[in-house]
């Protein structure tokens, strides 16, 4: 089992549409989960991170965790079409003593215009 | 905000030869930086993690002697590709980690694109 999951997609949605993005991870001791949007050819940029069960909004995103379900989400309202990117989540076990992230295979997001 | 640098961007060498690929924080100090690949439709896979002043550590199936890494500062780690072939051609990405909190996250650099004939 991989440690983080995601489905690879394209997911695509219209523009002005509510893309949901999804991702589980397997060890439990992990203690803060990272979206990263990535752009091709590009290196990732954050878009948000979360600590603690419940959502967590920035603008048009919402970081969604459930740490019982093991799950974790992004939703991005009113998509536009720059939203267009393959999205990484990402998982930071602090407790393993080491802060480096373990990456999700990213879902490639198509907003159509 | 934090900005974290890498030099070149792109390179293309020969195979054989050797490349050394520098990351920078600009505007913080980083204790801890790592070095990730990425090949094509594929995620970043961690190679290395660098402390000021240690060894690296390296990621099961890195092979150190091939993947130099060096962190001599608290502003500079560099990573050396060793006799380069054309299967080592990826993007390599580093990352800076200040480490002040828990919960601070990593800062990335751009990027290097490294292509081997």
């Amino acid at each position: 089992q991989k440690e983080v999951e995601q489905n690879s997609g394209p997911l695509s949605v219209p523009e002005g549409a509510i893309a949901s993005l999804n991702c589980t991870y397997s060890d439990r001791g992990s203690q803060s989960f990272f979206w990263y949007r990535q752009y091709s050819g590009k290196s990732p940029e954050l878009i948000m991170f979360i600590y603690s069960n419940g959502d967590k909004e920035d603008g048009r995103f919402t970081a969604q965790l459930n740490k019982a379900s093991q799950y974790v989400s992004l939703l991005i309202r009113d998509s536009q079409p720059s939203d267009s990117a393959t999205y990484l989540c990402a998982v930071n076990l602090i407790g393993r003593g080491r802060r480096a992230l373990t990456f999700g295979s990213g879902t490639r997001l198509q907003v159509q215009p | 905000g934090a900005v974290v640098s890498q030099h070149p961007s792109w390179v293309i060498c020969k195979s054989g030869t050797s490349v050394k690929i520098e990351c920078r924080s600009l505007d913080f100090q980083a204790t801890t930086m790592f070095w990730y690949r990425q090949f094509p439709k594929q995620s970043l896979m961690l190679m290395a993690t660098s402390n000021e002043g240690s060894k690296a550590t390296y990621e099961q199936g890195v092979e150190k002697d091939k993947f130099l890494i060096n962190h001599a500062s608290l502003t500079l780690s560099t990573l050396t590709v060793t006799s380069a072939h054309p299967e080592d051609s990826s993007f390599y990405i580093c990352s800076a980690d200040p480490g002040r909190e828990v919960t601070d996250t990593q800062y990335f650099g751009p990027g290097t694109r490294l292509t081997v004939l």
